[in-house]
């Protein structure tokens, strides 16, 4: 059975600090994405990581991929109040014989204060 | 367009109701997907969709009835719910086949409380 992991689960940042969320997967998989949900609100698709060593950037957030380590990170940098939401990792296993069998972490809740 | 819509937003229902969900896209996609969502925790699949036929039913309980009647609508029917099914009900779309991402884009969802 899959397990994704993340860590940590709550992170209460200062503005203009860094910090980084650590997204664990327990079998070989390489397909991960990122999304975001604020409060009450649906998710929204932030990164697609689709191989070993894949890098992406949006803005102040910068996530990346290593499948031997079965680890994705999600990089924040010069936090701003408006990045505070609740962010998944999830895991694509394939099902059957197609992709889009989506596992997902428990959720980092990020808060920003001044 | 890069859409999923989900009716209604909220929907009170009790335990010997019948009520549907409806998920609508206009992006091509051909595979959607339902999720659950309790409060404070992540989306659980529940069914997937794919080329308009049943592909992954992750054992949920046959109270929960899916249907998929053209490639951009999705329903979900709902029948003697228990109120431990309230939850929002994410509806996701992607694309399908070899050499896409599969990446998901999520409705609004619809807030289910069962009485």
């Amino acid at each position: 059975e899959l397990k994704v992991e993340q860590n940590p689960l709550f992170l209460s940042m200062q503005e203009e600090k860094n910090y980084t969320i650590y997204c664990n997967y327990s079998t070989t998989s390489d397909r991960l994405y990122w999304y975001r949900q604020d409060p009450g609100k649906s998710l929204e698709s932030l990164f697609v990581l689709l191989s070993n060593g894949a890098v992406k950037q949006e803005g102040r957030l910068m996530a990346s991929l290593d499948t031997k380590a079965r680890l994705s990170t999600l990089h924040i940098t010069a936090a701003v109040h408006d990045l505070s939401a609740t962010y998944f990792c999830a895991v694509d296993r394939p099902g059957g014989t197609s992709y889009g069998k989506l596992t997902f972490g428990q959720g980092t809740i990020l808060t920003v204060h001044p | 367009d890069t859409e999923v819509t989900q009716t209604p937003k909220h929907l009170v229902m009790g335990m010997t109701n019948k009520k549907s969900l409806k998920c609508e896209q206009h992006m091509g996609h051909r595979a959607m997907y339902w999720y659950k969502q309790k409060a404070k925790k992540p989306p659980e699949l529940m069914f997937v969709y794919s080329y308009e036929k049943l592909s992954i039913n992750e054992s949920v309980p046959s109270r929960f009835s899916p249907e998929c009647p053209n490639s951009s609508l999705l329903n979900l029917h709902l029948h003697a719910l228990q109120p431990e099914d309230s939850a929002l009900y994410l509806c996701a779309s992607s694309q399908e086949g070899q050499g896409t991402s599969y990446e998901q884009y999520f409705g609004p969802g619809t807030r289910l409380t069962v009485t």
